[in-house]
């Protein structure tokens, strides 16, 4: 089964307005990546977080992680119509480490 | 510096022919993957490799085979294509296995369709 789940599912916001997506896991990771995908492409690494961090920052994005709640967040401020787009978080399982697990995905669009 | 390139774009099989989905990076890398991407199911991982000549099961490997036998290439083969199997497929390289938290870099995909 998957490691990840990403919630809401879709989500739909004013440009200008922050976006905020979750992600859920099941096992200990030693990292948590999020994922862009515009459609039909493929995906593009945004930002990574480690277990021992709780909180980081990329530009526009801000990514925090719970390991006691075994969950983590992505902000994106000030959004724009360009940020279209499905995002995936992707853990590691810390136990076997050799693959990538990732999420269902959120799906964010952005109304100029 | 072409990165992850797959090839080809677009397919069609009838069910039961076989084909070889190609992949390559020119980066180095010694970790690569296939994944398959269905509608509502994220991305699921098929095979996957941490170097030349090893290769290992994912989520969902029934119906595939992989090989790597040099580090640049690794090719997906469908054995026996099945309707089941139509999707999305992506090959994605990095640096090392997921543990070290490297980011991954993702082909453009492959659309498939087994009628």
């Amino acid at each position: 089964s998957q490691q990840g789940e990403e919630d809401p599912q879709a989500l739909s916001i004013q440009e200008g307005e922050n976006a905020t997506m979750n992600c859920s896991y099941k096992t200990s990771i030693n990292n948590l990546q999020w994922y862009r995908q515009n459609s039909g492409r493929g995906l593009v690494h945004l930002i990574l977080i480690r277990s021992n961090e709780r909180e980081k920052h990329s530009g526009r994005l801000r990514v925090t992680l719970d390991t006691s709640k075994k969950s983590s967040s992505l902000l994106i401020t000030a959004s724009r119509a360009a940020d279209t787009a499905s995002y995936f978080c992707a853990t590691d399982a810390s136990l076997t480490g050799n693959q990538f697990y990732f999420g269902t995905g959120t799906s964010l669009t952005v109304i100029p | 510096n072409a990165g992850v390139t797959q090839t080809p774009k677009f397919q069609v099989l009838k069910t039961g022919q076989s084909m070889t989905l190609q992949c390559a990076q020119d980066m180095n890398h010694e970790y690569m993957s296939w994944y398959r991407q269905d509608p509502g199911m994220g991305l699921r991982l098929i095979h996957y490799s941490v170097g030349a000549g090893i290769t290992d099961q994912g989520e969902v490997p029934n119906g595939y085979n992989v090989s790597r036998s040099t580090t640049e290439d690794f090719p997906l083969r469908l054995l026996s294509a099945a309707p089941s199997q139509t999707s999305v497929y992506f090959c994605a390289s990095s640096l090392e296995s997921a543990t070290y938290g490297h980011e991954q870099f993702f082909g453009p995909g492959t659309r498939l369709t087994v009628l």
